[in-house]
């Protein structure tokens, strides 16, 4: 099946810094990447849709300006976290939708657990 | 915001057992999918099911859709120690944004 990777699989920063998640995917190209966020023992939670040369389309309650995104080629969305708090630690998890012809099934990363201190 | 409620939650059986995990949805939808994800993963895409599908099988795996009462269900048959995970159903809303949206999960853990 196709492979989705996600970098990195873990990170600790200090309150107020930014961090970067990269997703890639490794043998498709991917026009549509998601971004969901999952906190311990619940489910994933939508963020944002990442368009392959366009801005993102982000869910309601999302912050733009706080979780910025960037799908600035067919096998790369970047999620930024800016200014990070406590409360954004969480489970990051990016997924790839193929191209045309696609059957349906999303292809995740392995998330990124984001502890922020 | 969240499409679909699983039920049970949390489910524990034995090594052996069958497992039936349920899903019910509030939209119209293109197709239903089951994903798995073992802690701490991303996730694993199991089976998918059409609008006009009522029943699909995987190996061990039975997926049932009533669209009439917009639920679905997941068997497992013949369950394994390593079929420990937790298992969401998702939805493709019908003439939607194309975007995937989980329900809330069901912990599964088998028993040896």
């Amino acid at each position: 099946g196709a492979v989705v990777s996600q970098h990195p699989s873990w990170v600790i920063c200090k309150s107020g810094t930014s961090v970067k998640i990269e997703c890639r995917s490794l043998d498709f190209q991917a026009t549509t990447m998601f971004w969901y966020r999952q906190f311990p023992k619940q489910s994933l939670m939508l963020m944002a849709t990442s368009n392959e040369g366009s801005k993102a389309t982000y869910e309601q309650g999302v912050e733009k300006d706080k979780f910025l995104i960037n799908h600035a080629s067919l096998t790369l969305s970047t999620l930024t976290v800016t200014s990070a708090h406590p409360e954004d630690s969480s489970f990051y998890i990016c997924s790839a939708r193929p191209p045309p012809g696609w059957t349906g099934e999303l292809f995740f990363g392995e998330g990124s657990r984001l502890t922020v201190l | 915001s969240q499409q679909g409620e699983e039920d049970p939650q949390a489910l524990s059986i034995q090594e052996g057992e069958n497992a039936t995990m349920n899903c019910s949805y509030k939209t119209s939808i293109n197709n239903l999918q089951w994903y798995r994800q073992n802690s701490g993963r991303g996730l694993v895409h199991l089976i998918l099911i059409r609008s006009n599908e009522r029943e699909k099988h995987s190996g061990r795996l039975r997926v049932t859709l009533d669209t009439s009462k917009k639920s679905s269900s997941l068997l497992i048959t013949a369950s394994r120690a390593a079929d420990t995970a937790s298992y969401f159903c998702a939805t493709d809303a019908f003439q939607g944004a194309q975007k995937l949206v989980f329900g809330q999960g069901t912990r599964l853990t088998i028993n040896p």
